[in-house]
């Protein structure tokens, strides 16, 4: 059974940064591209930012770039997404999801880390 | 960026009721859009892919359709468990790219 779990989510002051962990299990994550997808408190969902199987191409959403830097490690079946310079509309719950393989959409997703940026 | 517009924002149907909801590109995407349920606290719920493929376990209740910049999600009769939102993602091009949502609410 497939299950991604995030980990690093938390509060911090504006500026400030933060690295979320996406651990996978029951399927080959080296195989898979997997993407970060955020959700505001009462908001849709925002598409972060996106990485390949093998970690060579990453592409960001506009309002992230320059800020946010998404890795891997096939080797810890984990994936990563360094938050910097965080400001208070970046305030959302933040989930991992894995693509399905034949296109850019996500077959499964963690439950979410929140991540809270205030003062 | 392709824009995604759904319609409507919130929608009152009762159990049996027939469910469509819209979703509108700002330029073709050809069939490269995909329909997700999510109930409140929960993750998003992959339904329909490719427009019309509808995803592995999902009740057949649901189906999509659509071309171009316009696309369909239908329940054929609503059942309880289907109160939820409902959002499109085009997956055409980077930056993905997610409606607005729809909420199904109970009448």
């Amino acid at each position: 059974e497939v299950h991604l779990v995030e980990s690093g989510g938390g509060l911090v002051q504006p500026g400030g940064s933060l690295r979320l962990s996406c651990v996978a299990s029951g399927f080959t994550f080296s195989t898979f591209e997997m993407s970060w997808v955020r959700q505001a408190p009462g908001k849709g969902l925002e598409w972060v930012s996106y990485i390949n199987n093998r970690g060579t191409t990453t592409h960001y959403a506009d309002s992230v770039k320059g800020r946010f830097t998404v890795s891997r490690d096939n080797a810890k079946n984990s994936l990563y997404l360094q938050m910097n310079s965080l400001r208070a509309e970046d305030t959302a719950v933040y989930y991992c999801a894995k693509e399905l393989g034949s296109g850019d959409y996500f077959d499964y997703w963690g439950q979410g880390t929140l991540v809270t940026v205030s003062s | 960026d392709i824009q995604m517009t759904q319609s409507p924002s919130t929608l009152s149907a009762s159990v049996g009721d027939r469910v469509t909801i819209t979703c509108r590109a700002s330029q073709s995407i050809s069939t490269w859009l995909a329909w997700y349920q999510q109930k409140p606290g929960k993750a998003p719920k992959l339904l329909i892919y490719k427009a019309s493929s509808l995803q592995s376990g999902v009740p057949s209740r649901f189906s999509g359709s659509g071309s171009g910049t316009e696309f369909t999600l239908t329940i054929s009769s609503l059942q309880p468990d289907d109160f939820a939102t409902y959002y499109c993602q085009q997956h055409n091009s980077y930056s993905l790219t997610f409606g607005g949502g729809t909420k199904v609410e109970i009448k």
